[in-house]
């Protein structure tokens, strides 16, 4: 099972609502990622999890908050999001962090906020 | 810094011909090598990856690529283009003398003509 699944395919939000974004997996990966991609671009590293403590926070405003409550479930929490944080938003997952293992994405989840 | 760039942002290719799609890296170091395939509505997928070895690596899809150390590049080919190609196709880089994320290109568009 080389699955990586993500809930919900798509939402949509005001600027102050709060919600979280929920992903899975159980190929036994000790490192997860979340990404955000706008429209025609590539997507951009936002956390990295890595045995469940976060290794890398790419400056990401406080308005997401990540959490790994256990190897296999990765969630992004959001309150008080700005418009332009409308994108697609993706898991990732690879056997461990390294330079060169294959990261494994889910299908994202589509983000409006009005 | 490392950095990628792929020629092209829109390829379009009839069904049945060559698939050539180019990717130059800077690096001072050449870096682990990779692509990425995103179908519509999807996440990403590795296509196939170039960390040591053979300079001639075979993916999935019937994709191939070559490590040319001397042109900097890693351009993706396939020899004969179905219309289920038509997606976006991103090359990635990573270091090989640190601890780093990958890094994307910008992508490139590929469309195929019946």
């Amino acid at each position: 099972d080389t699955e990586v699944t993500q809930t919900p395919k798509h939402l949509v939000m005001g600027m102050t609502n709060k919600k979280s974004l929920k992903c899975e997996q159980h190929m036994g990966h000790r490192a997860m990622y979340w990404y955000k991609q706008k429209a025609k671009k590539p997507p951009e590293l936002m956390f990295v999890y890595s045995y469940e403590k976060l290794s890398i926070n790419e400056s990401v405003p406080s308005r997401f908050s990540p959490e790994c409550p256990n190897s296999s479930l990765l969630n992004l929490h959001l309150h008080a999001l700005q418009p332009e944080d409308s994108a697609l938003y993706l898991c990732a997952s690879s056997q461990v962090y390294t330079n060169t293992d294959t990261q494994y994405f889910g299908p994202g989840t589509r983000l409006t906020v009005l | 810094a490392q950095s990628v760039t792929q020629l092209g942002s829109h390829v379009s290719v009839s069904e049945g011909a060559l698939v050539l799609l180019r990717c130059n890296y800077s690096s001072s170091v050449p870096p682990y090598l990779f692509w990425y395939v995103q179908y519509p509505n999807q996440g990403l997928q590795l296509l196939l990856k170039y960390t040591t070895g053979a300079t001639l690596v075979k993916g999935i899809n019937g994709f191939e690529a070559e490590f040319k150390k001397s042109e900097t590049s890693f351009h993706l080919t396939k020899p004969s283009a179905h219309m289920s190609d038509a997606a976006e196709y991103f090359c990635a880089v990573s270091s090989k003398t640190s601890y780093d994320k990958v890094i994307f290109g910008p992508g490139t568009s590929l469309s195929v003509i019946p």
